[in-house]
């Protein structure tokens, strides 16, 4: 069975400094990718998906980025954070083709102090 | 552009109510409609879907139906239990090749003894 796993699950970082969360998926080849933001009372707000290694696209300008280095591994990153960046974090997974389901982990909560 | 409309919150129940929270939907083509449910401190889980008008998702007690003349998709049970306490979003899938769901801004039910 498919499983997605995404880590660190809880962060506290101070403004400036730099962001890596790190997302895999189990069980499944070629999936798309999902990086999604939930801020309080605004709902969920799509960052990047990935269509395949290397492919990354963009749906809200910011100080993050992503990255597929290998097929079912999706990384958030910042160099330096801002205060607005914190918020519910969560990768997801859907199969390629017509849609159906996403699959979500677990989720990371980032606190920038 | 796509959008998803679904009822402010909180909404606080006692066990055994009945459940219905609205979502209305603006898209082109035919879309597909999902509930999801996020339990505390956890990701998203699919809990049912629609994929053509008349349809009718159920899951666990819940039930929404696809009705594309007043563009709803509410979702509804009939005796909620303690258990049900989580944030319940609608999304739609517009189906026009686009690579993300469109999710409404959640609805947080708590389910009181």
């Amino acid at each position: 069975s498919q499983t997605i796993h995404q880590w660190p699950a809880t962060l506290v970082q101070p403004v400036g400094s730099p962001l890596s969360l790190e997302c895999t998926v189990e069980g499944t080849s070629n999936p798309n990718l999902y990086w999604y933001r939930q801020a309080a009372g605004r709902g969920l707000q799509l960052l990047f998906y990935s269509v395949g290694i290397g492919q990354i696209s963009s749906e809200v300008p910011q100080n993050l980025s992503a990255s597929r280095p290998q097929d079912r591994q999706f990384i958030l990153s910042s160099k330096k954070l801002l205060l607005s960046d914190s918020g519910f974090y969560l990768c997801a997974w859907s199969v390629k083709g017509p849609w159906g389901e996403l699959f979500f982990g677990e989720g990371s909560r980032l606190t920038v102090l | 552009g796509d959008s998803v409309t679904q009822m402010e919150g909180p909404v606080t129940l006692s066990e055994e109510a009945f459940l219905t929270i609205n979502c209305t939907y603006t898209a082109t083509g035919y879309p597909s409609l999902f509930w999801y449910v996020q339990y505390p401190g956890e990701g998203l889980q699919l809990l049912l879907k629609a994929t053509k008008a008349d349809d009718k998702g159920s899951n666990k007690g819940f039930e929404a139906t696809y009705r594309k003349e007043t563009t709803s998709f509410h979702l509804e049970k009939g005796s909620v239990q303690v258990s049900d306490s989580a944030v319940y979003f609608c999304a739609l899938d517009s189906g026009a090749g686009s690579y993300q769901l469109t999710f409404g801004k959640g609805t947080k039910l708590s389910v009181i003894p």
